[in-house]
């Protein structure tokens, strides 16, 4: 059964440092999101990415972040200089259409992000 | 706006017992789709169910059952007989077609807890 991967599965990093997250979605899919989850809150949506660009972005989603595509496989969210509230579980999901007529939402494991 | 809300944010329970998960939502969509995830302790979004705003039947699959009202704009969520293992987070979570992205909007959660 294909599966969204995400690398790494758990990242602790200093606060004021760059990190990457990594998402592989599943290979024929055309849109790609990333969600963000506070411990004990609700998953939140962040971004939305289609044919190469943002579509969709909310408001926490701040100069601070950036997604790309750079290879046509991986589907990376950057976070330039993380702060302590960026600490949160990040899902990536992906979707052959933006419509589910005949599919589910298709989530990613989770990166738990830990800024210290 | 797209809205979902999930009033209970802790369910206990003894095995055996059945219980009743709430999700209200609000859209202005007349197509729309709704889901339910499973958050266990180790954090993945498992998906359960999808259901498209025309289907108004009731699903029932193995213990769990869902029941869809467009009436009162409902997609309630019944597991009978609980066992230990359907301890977790339960989201509800409705597609969001206002940035025409396919977003999905979530609850704040339930979380329920089965005690042996």
């Amino acid at each position: 059964e294909p599966e969204v991967t995400q690398t790494p599965s758990h990242q602790v990093t200093q606060m004021g440092q760059e990190v990457i997250l990594r998402c592989v979605p599943i290979s024929n899919h055309l849109y790609f999101y990333w969600y963000r989850q506070i411990l004990g809150q609700k998953v939140e949506f962040l971004v939305s990415f289609y044919n190469n660009e943002i579509s969709e972005k909310s408001e926490i989603f701040d100069d601070q972040f950036s997604v790309e595509r750079p290879d046509g496989s991986n589907f990376t969210l950057k976070i330039r200089s993380t702060k302590l509230e960026d600490s949160a579980m990040y899902f990536c999901a992906s979707n052959l259409m933006r419509t589910y007529l005949n599919t589910e939402a298709f989530f990613g494991q989770g990166t738990r992000l830990t800024v210290v | 706006a797209q809205k979902v809300t999930q009033a209970q944010t802790e369910i206990s329970v003894v095995e055996k017992e059945d219980v009743t998960l709430d999700c209200v939502y609000e859209t202005r969509d007349t197509t729309y789709y709704l889901f339910w995830y499973k958050q266990p302790p180790s954090g993945e979004l498992v998906f359960l169910i999808r259901r498209n705003s025309f289907d108004e039947q009731n699903e029932i699959s193995g213990r769990y059952s869902w029941n869809f009202q467009k009436s009162t704009s409902s997609f309630n969520f019944t597991i009978t007989a609980s066992q230990v293992v359907d301890s977790a987070v339960y989201f509800c979570a409705l597609s969001d077609s206002s940035g025409n992205t396919g977003k999905l909007i979530f609850g704040q959660g339930t979380t329920l807890q089965v005690k042996p």
